[in-house]
């Protein structure tokens, strides 16, 4: 483990349900992101939370909703997502947005989603 | 926008020998980083090596240096001594004004 942890790690759900995807950080970083990752494909930020507020949405649809409670959790609200959703979904964390910490992240291991 | 461009999808590689790893990035911004990271099967994105665009000097992490070419917006990465734990996705990424972009990555197999 490095520090962030994901669940679940594999996640199957159908083009009408709702699920979540779920990020855990203990490495006391107030920056956290969501990144999409599909094969062949660079890997695409979607949203980055800067002390629990969001910093950058990457034009990314809305049913992918996200929830930062605290600096510690992100959340990842999934609804009415469609077949090219299917992805590896990365969860990031680093110091504040602005220190010079935060130019190294620590990954999560992903949650693989696949929609049917 | 920023891109990063590693041209070699697939890469080979046998034991104990050297494989350089290709990244063009396009940036009009004079002070950057730039990373590599690595992906194994175990899909843990692990940071391998940084380099600062103000440092001149090319970073090195034991086995792992690169070649960092400013005016050319190059930054290669070379494995020496290639070892089986170093199969895996490895991915250049820049990073400028808060923004992480990354290469599309390059598989890495090596061969016993």
């Amino acid at each position: 483990e490095t520090g962030v942890t994901q669940t679940p790690r594999h996640l199957v759900m159908g083009m009408t349900n709702k699920k979540s995807l779920k990020c855990e950080q203990h490495l006391g970083h107030n920056a956290m992101y969501w990144y999409k990752q599909s094969a062949k494909k660079p890997l695409e930020l979607m949203f980055v939370y800067n002390f629990k507020e969001q910093t950058e949405n990457n034009s990314v649809p809305s049913r992918f909703s996200p929830e930062c409670p605290n600096s510690s959790h992100l959340f990842l609200h999934l609804h009415t997502l469609q077949p090219e959703d299917s992805a590896l979904y990365l969860c990031a964390s680093s110091q504040g947005q602005v220190s010079p910490g935060a130019n190294v992240l620590t990954f999560g291991a992903g949650s693989r989603l696949t929609v049917l | 926008a920023q891109t990063v461009t590693q041209s070699q999808p697939e890469m080979s590689v046998q034991e104990a020998e050297t494989v350089t790893l290709s990244c063009t990035y396009d940036t009009s911004e004079s002070d950057y980083y730039l990373f590599w990271y690595k992906q194994p099967p175990s899909r843990q994105m692990i940071l391998v090596i940084r380099q600062e665009a103000y440092k001149q000097q090319n970073a090195t992490e034991n086995r792992f240096s690169v070649n960092f070419q400013k005016a050319a917006k190059s930054f290669s990465l070379k494995i020496s001594d290639s070892q089986l734990g170093d199969a895996a996705m490895y991915f250049c990424a820049y990073r400028s004004d808060y923004k992480l972009s990354f290469g599309a990555g390059t598989t890495v197999t090596v061969r016993a």
